[in-house]
């Protein structure tokens, strides 16, 4: 089965600093890779995906992945860190074998600080 | 342009009472259709998806059924609510046949089970 793991529950940044949410994956066959961002009570909006057609991904508001199959990650970044990025993001991998439906990993919390 | 419809936005219901959620989408045919969950605190869960008008796939036992009456209709149901029952409940769809295809989300339905 397809699986991702999330590996911090929580990150705090200051505002204008790098940001690094970390994402691996457990994958039996090339995976459909994806990170979703969810602000409160709202519903998810997708950043990125990656579908092998290159390893670096870049996805909206400034975010990027790189795919590192030998390390079996898929970690986001972003250079600045803006106030609205505080939200939760879902590092995410599409199962073909469930209709093509998402396994979320169960989130990162990402605390911006003036 | 496609859309995505989900409603009730939210939902206080007693132990024992029945559900109805309805999602529906427009601007496409024969979309694949799913339905999450997210508990408090915790991450997405695939309840049901659906390939095609009948067609439910189940991959978690519990008392919610779902059923797909029309191309572009999804109806999440449950006889009689529990109190674990309750979370934001999110409907999504994507483009069939499409493995590395992006699935896009509802705006979600909040419920409470008192």
């Amino acid at each position: 089965a397809q699986s991702v793991t999330q590996l911090d529950s929580h990150v705090s940044v200051s505002e204008g600093t790098p940001v690094l949410l970390r994402c691996n994956y457990s994958s039996s066959y090339s995976p459909s890779l994806f990170w979703y961002v969810q602000h409160p009570n709202k519903g998810l909006q997708l950043l990125l995906k990656y579908t092998s057609a290159a390893t670096l991904v870049k996805g909206i508001n400034g975010f990027e992945a790189e795919f590192k199959k030998s390390e079996t990650s898929f970690h986001l970044t972003k250079p600045s860190a803006h106030m609205s990025d505080a939200a939760e993001y879902f590092c995410v991998v599409s199962d073909r074998n469930s209709g093509y439906a998402l396994n979320f990993g169960k989130g990162t919390s990402l605390l911006v600080t003036p | 342009s496609q859309t995505i419809h989900q409603w009730p936005a939210t939902l206080v219901q007693p132990v024992g009472s029945p559900l109805s959620l309805e999602c529906t989408v427009e601007g496409t045919s024969n979309p694949n259709l799913y339905w999450y969950r997210q508990a408090a605190g915790r991450g997405l869960q695939l309840l049901f998806y659906s390939v095609g008008i009948g067609q439910i796939s189940s991959e978690v036992p519990q008392n919610l059924s779902a059923s797909r009456p029309q191309d572009r209709q999804f109806i999440l149901s449950s006889k009689k609510l529990l109190l674990s029952d309750s979370g934001f409940y999110l409907c999504a769809w994507s483009v069939p046949l499409a493995y590395t295809d992006t699935q896009y989300f509802g705006p979600g339905t909040r419920l409470t089970v008192l």
